[in-house]
């Protein structure tokens, strides 16, 4: 069975402090990992995709990287607006989402 | 634009009313999908609707029916919910089922329900 668990479940960083979030996944044929961010009772938003180990992508201080087990969600420099809850997911058959517990992420000024 | 809208954004029943979650997109995704998220755990599958027709039902209970009504709208009539039903329901689109690339969902803000 498809499976996905993430680590830290909670972090606390002040500003300017960079870490990992780490999300590992068994998955039979990795079709997409996904990571997304949700603020408290808000929907959550889109992040990157990543089809393939190695592959890495960018969003302003957020850096996705793949291997064949795991996803690292770096966090460069972080600030308060960073914080959030980060969830990773893998699609499992078709259309099905399967997600992770979640990482939340506090960014003490 | 990503934009998926739902409404309302908070909703209180009893557990002998019927109301409705509404759901709208615009993007021309024709793949889109309904989740329940409790406190402080991800969200989870309740339906998948694609190019209009039901494909995916995660043996959800009946007093939860799902209708498409279009490609750009998705409904979920809600009948004698119980407490334990009370949640946040989003709804999400993708571009489709198809085995290429582009899989991502995008979803709303969500509907907050109370079921009293």
């Amino acid at each position: 069975e498809d499976q996905v668990t993430q680590s830290p479940e909670a972090l606390r960083l002040q500003e300017g402090e960079s870490s990992s979030l780490n999300c590992s996944y068994t998955v039979s044929g990795l079709r997409g990992l996904f990571w997304y961010r949700q603020d408290p009772g808000k929907g959550p938003e889109f992040l990157f995709t990543l089809y393939s180990a190695g592959e890495e992508k960018e969003k302003e201080r957020l850096k996705a990287t793949l291997t064949k087990k795991e996803s690292f969600l770096h966090i460069t420099a972080p600030k308060p607006e960073d914080s959030a809850t980060y969830l990773c997911a893998v699609i499992q058959g078709a259309q099905k989402l399967v997600f992770g517990q979640g990482t939340r992420l506090t960014i003490n000024p | 634009d990503t934009e998926v809208t739902q409404t309302p954004k908070h909703l209180v029943m009893g557990m002998t009313n019927k109301k409705s979650l509404k759901c709208e997109q615009h993007m021309g995704h024709r793949a889109m999908y309904w989740y329940k998220q409790k406190a402080k755990k991800p969200p989870e599958l309740m339906f998948v609707y694609s190019y209009e027709k039901l494909s995916i039902n995660e043996s959800v209970p009946s007093r939860f029916s799902p209708e498409c009504p279009n490609s750009s709208l998705l409904n979920l009539h809600l009948h004698a919910l119980q407490p334990e039903d009370s949640a946040l329901y989003l709804c999400a689109s993708s571009l489709g089922p198809s085995g290429g690339s582009s899989v991502e969902q995008y979803f709303g803000p969500g509907t907050r329900l109370t079921v009293t």
